[in-house]
This record gives C-alpha cells, structure tokens and sequence, in this order.
C-alpha cells in the first residue's frame, strides 16, 4: 500500500546551524501534512502542519514545505539547539485528518 | 491542563501471556487512539474511538488483540496472548473531536517486552 517515508535516518548538525528534513509521500489524496518531533521515552509532539492548498508555513524557528508535484514535504528549523534533538516524523492524512506515520528520522545537535 | 496518561510505563511478560495496558484521555477530549510503535518505525494506528464507539479498527489484530472505552472516557487495550512481535511500545492518543491533526495529543507509551 502507499506509505510515507524519509529520506534520511539521521541527521547530525552543528548548534546553531539551520537543519532540513525531508519526507517523501506516495499517497496522492493526502491533503493534510503534519511533522511530529519524538524525544526517548515519550509521545510525538505536534510540531506544524500544512494543508495541500499551502506551499509554505512557518512557526517558530520552524517552517515547513509542501512540493505536491514531486510530492515532497520538508521541515526546516533554524538556529538548531541542543534541544531539538529528537526523532523527527512528518506524517500524512487524507479527509479522516488522522495521520498516517512514515519511519522518522533522528536529528542529532552537537553543542 | 493535565496530558494524557497511561499505565504501566513498561511491562515485560513472556510470550503466550496475556497483557493490559490503560489510559486516561484528555479531560474532554471524545476522541481516543491507540498506536503501537515497533523500535526504528513511526506509530501505526491499531484502534479509534469516538466517546465508547469504534471508529476504525481495520488495523487491529483482532484475534489478539482488544481494545474498549466503556464510558467514553478511559480505555484499555489488550493482547493475548502476546507473540514476541508484539514487542513495541503503545501509545495512546486524544483529540477534542476528529479532525484536529493540530489537536492531537499522545502519552509517553507503554513499552512492552514479550521474551
């Protein structure tokens, strides 16, 4: 079946430098588009969302791209801390708004 | 406002044992999911419930596993008997109402060791 998966499965970055996961899906009826942060020993957390009629959004120190034509989705995070290691999970739903999970990828900041 | 709460934080059983795992929802919250996490892999969803009813079960190993909200609010998901497979951590999830992606809110998981 069609599923949601990244690119790379970790990700080491400099404190301070700016970090880019990518995700690709394969479900072409998905509209709704969610990245999901998940630190050792807890639940996901909502990080931002996009819908499929939006290209961009951004948040705090967060931003998120959606390339429906090659069906790409990426979550940029800027000035990187410590902090934000995590594994990293975008997600995809269609009209039930209930995300369907691709396999995540794990940020590594060095201090 | 207090997070969804589940119950163990961790259990080890052996295979062919039986197994319950509990949560408590967001106060409000008449939406309730359960994930189950295999290590390496994002949470695949098992079960869905709108206040006590089912809304999707399809992914459930129904001969195995159970799951069910009584009154609405709390829920407790089962397995028996478990299989070394059934080695994952499971996570319980609520939102106000279904379609709020932005609005969903996990636990921290149980995480179960089947030897």
């Amino acid at each position: 079946g069609e599923s949601v998966g990244l690119h790379l499965p970790t990700l080491s970055v400099q404190e301070g430098d700016n970090s880019i996961i990518n995700c690709a899906y394969s479900n072409s009826a998905s509209d709704y588009f969610i990245w999901y942060k998940q630190e050792s020993g807890k639940g996901p957390q909502f990080i931002i969302d996009i819908r499929s009629n939006m290209d961009k959004r951004q948040g705090q120190r967060v931003t998120v791209l959606l390339n429906k034509t090659v069906k790409h989705l990426s979550l940029q995070i800027a000035a990187t801390q410590p902090g934000d290691s995590a594994v990293y999970f975008c997600a995809e739903s269609g009209g039930s708004y209930i995300p369907t999970f691709g396999r995540g990828t794990s940020l590594i900041v060095h201090p | 406002e207090a997070g969804v709460a589940q119950s163990p934080r961790y259990k080890i059983i052996e295979k062919r044992q039986s197994v319950a795992f509990w949560c408590n929802p967001i106060s409000g919250h008449a939406t309730l999911y359960w994930y189950q996490q295999i290590l390496g892999q994002g949470p695949k969803l098992l079960i869905q419930f709108q206040n006590n009813g089912v809304v999707d079960d399809s992914q459930l190993p129904k001969d195995r596993f159970s799951a069910e909200r009584l009154k609405g609010v709390d829920s407790t998901l089962k397995i028996q008997p478990a299989k070394l497979e059934d080695s994952a951590v499971y996570l319980c999830a609520s939102s106000l109402k279904i379609g709020q992606g932005y609005g969903y809110t996990f636990g921290s998981g149980t995480r179960l060791t089947v030897v």
